[in-house]
């Protein structure tokens, strides 16, 4: 059973800039969460794919986007980045919808935003 | 406005010893909660759940205690091993919504 993969581990960008995050869910699961972790706290949860739609959303703005595809995989998209979008991006996968089941994490993405 | 919190950033045990970790939520439509462990570099993963349906709920050396009427849920470790040091992160959900995380507590298990 291969669980939930994401690329790439860190990276680094600029103010302005639009970064591309992904993730391959865990093997028959077709739901994928994304969160934001800033340093010292929980995650947070950005929104969710149920089956290529978006299926909820937390308070994040729009430049915030995502993606599912028909294999189940999932991108973040965040656009025009700011400073305080610096934070471990965390994709969950999961076989239930919102607020059930378990969620299986990722390693996460670690963006730096200078 | 948080809506779980986990008052404590950290705690200290000895080897062997029970491990308390505490969490309270401020919405009473939460009716299901999970606690996740998270090591560096690594993702949180999945300790152990209980639903509102329930008080307490054991795994193993895990057991979470809901208390609904003070809005408080426990996770206790008992004994607790050095392999048990990371960071706890306590999360609800209420039917059909997201799971709300809190900032989690940072176990230090001493041998």
């Amino acid at each position: 059973e291969t669980g939930v993969t994401q690329s790439p581990t860190h990276l680094i960008k600029t103010r302005g800039q639009q970064v591309t995050l992904r993730c391959s869910s865990q093997s028959g699961h077709n739901t994928v969460s994304w969160y934001q972790q800033a340093l010292g706290q929980g995650p947070q949860f950005i929104f969710q794919y149920y089956r290529e739609e978006e299926n909820g959303r937390g308070n994040f703005p729009p430049r915030f986007s995502g993606l599912q595809f028909p294999n189940y995989s999932s991108e973040l998209n965040v656009n025009a980045l700011e400073l305080d979008d610096s934070a471990l991006y965390l994709c969950a996968s999961s076989l239930e919808g919102l607020g059930k089941g378990e969620l299986f994490f990722g390693e996460g993405s670690r963006l730096t935003v200078l | 406005d948080q809506q779980v919190k986990q008052n404590s950033p950290s705690l200290s045990v000895q080897e062997g010893r029970i491990s308390i970790l505490n969490c309270d939520y401020t919405n009473s439509m939460f009716d299901y909660f999970l606690w996740y462990k998270k090591y560096p570099a690594e993702g949180p993963t999945f300790l152990i759940s209980i639903s509102s349906i329930k008080d307490k709920n054991e795994d193993g050396r895990f057991t979470v205690f809901l208390n609904k009427s003070a809005k408080h849920l426990s996770l206790h470790i008992v004994p607790s091993q050095p392999g048990d040091s990371a960071v706890y992160f306590c999360a609800a959900s209420a039917r059909g919504q997201n799971f709300v995380f809190g900032p989690g507590t940072r176990l230090s298990v001493l041998p």
